[in-house]
């Protein structure tokens, strides 16, 4: 067990509907980033916040967005959901001094019908 | 050409052998390896982190980095079938979190 918890653990939805994500970092971690896992692209890097802000982003689509809380947990919300969409979605977390040693959650299965 | 190229397997050895496990690279500004196990269906898991050029050892598990060939390996001694899954190499530059993962190798233990 990482630390790092997500919820749901599975989705199923429509096209056309919007889901939200929820990840809790470990305790003391200020970093959460989220990726994304298909059996065609393996595990792409979405975004990263620090401590409240935006950080980082990677190819995440217009469609996707994320937040962090002042409690430091994260939501990714996925709107206009596309069949290609389905993915197993992780969230990570890293410590202060060592943002490259990250953490995953159990992920959250989203399957788009 | 992708950024990290990771040999898909599936490698099948027999309980106790050695595993090695590998990836390439072409950026030159990757500083930090990390290797992560993924059970079906499951998070993945670190397993080395190691920084720059060099080996770190862990129990049963040694990380090897050679930038200069831009090569990165991850032994396995006295493999178990509870060491069944798929490993993916990651890394990142200097400048940036981002992890950058290989497509993963799928290990399988038969006893």
């Amino acid at each position: 067990d990482s630390g790092v918890t997500q919820t749901p653990k599975h989705l199923i939805t429509a096209t056309g509907q919007r889901v939200t994500l929820r990840c809790s970092p470990r305790s003391g971690d200020l970093s959460v980033y989220w990726y994304q896992q298909s059996l065609d692209q393996g595990l792409q890097f979405l975004i990263q916040y620090y401590n409240g802000e935006e950080r980082a982003k990677g190819n995440i689509l217009e469609r996707f967005s994320a937040q962090q809380f002042p409690d430091l947990h994260s939501e990714l919300n996925l709107s206009s959901l596309e069949l290609g969409d389905s993915a197993l979605y992780f969230c990570a977390s890293s410590p202060r001094t060592s943002h490259n040693e990250q953490f995953f959650g159990p992920g959250t299965r989203l399957t788009v019908l | 050409q992708k950024e990290v190229e990771q040999d898909p397997g599936p490698l099948s050895v027999p309980e106790g052998a050695i595993v090695s496990l590998n990836c390439t690279y072409s950026n030159s500004a990757f500083q930090y390896f990390m290797w992560y196990r993924q059970y079906s269906r499951k998070g993945p898991e670190l397993l080395m982190y190691t920084y720059s050029s060099g080996n770190k050892e862990d129990g049963r598990f040694t990380a090897q980095v050679d930038k200069s060939s831009k090569y990165i390996s991850l032994f396995i001694r006295d493999s178990q079938p509870s060491d069944s899954a798929t490993y993916l190499c990651a890394m990142s530059a200097y400048n940036t979190d981002k992890l950058i993962f290989g497509t993963g190798t799928r290990l399988q233990v038969f006893p």
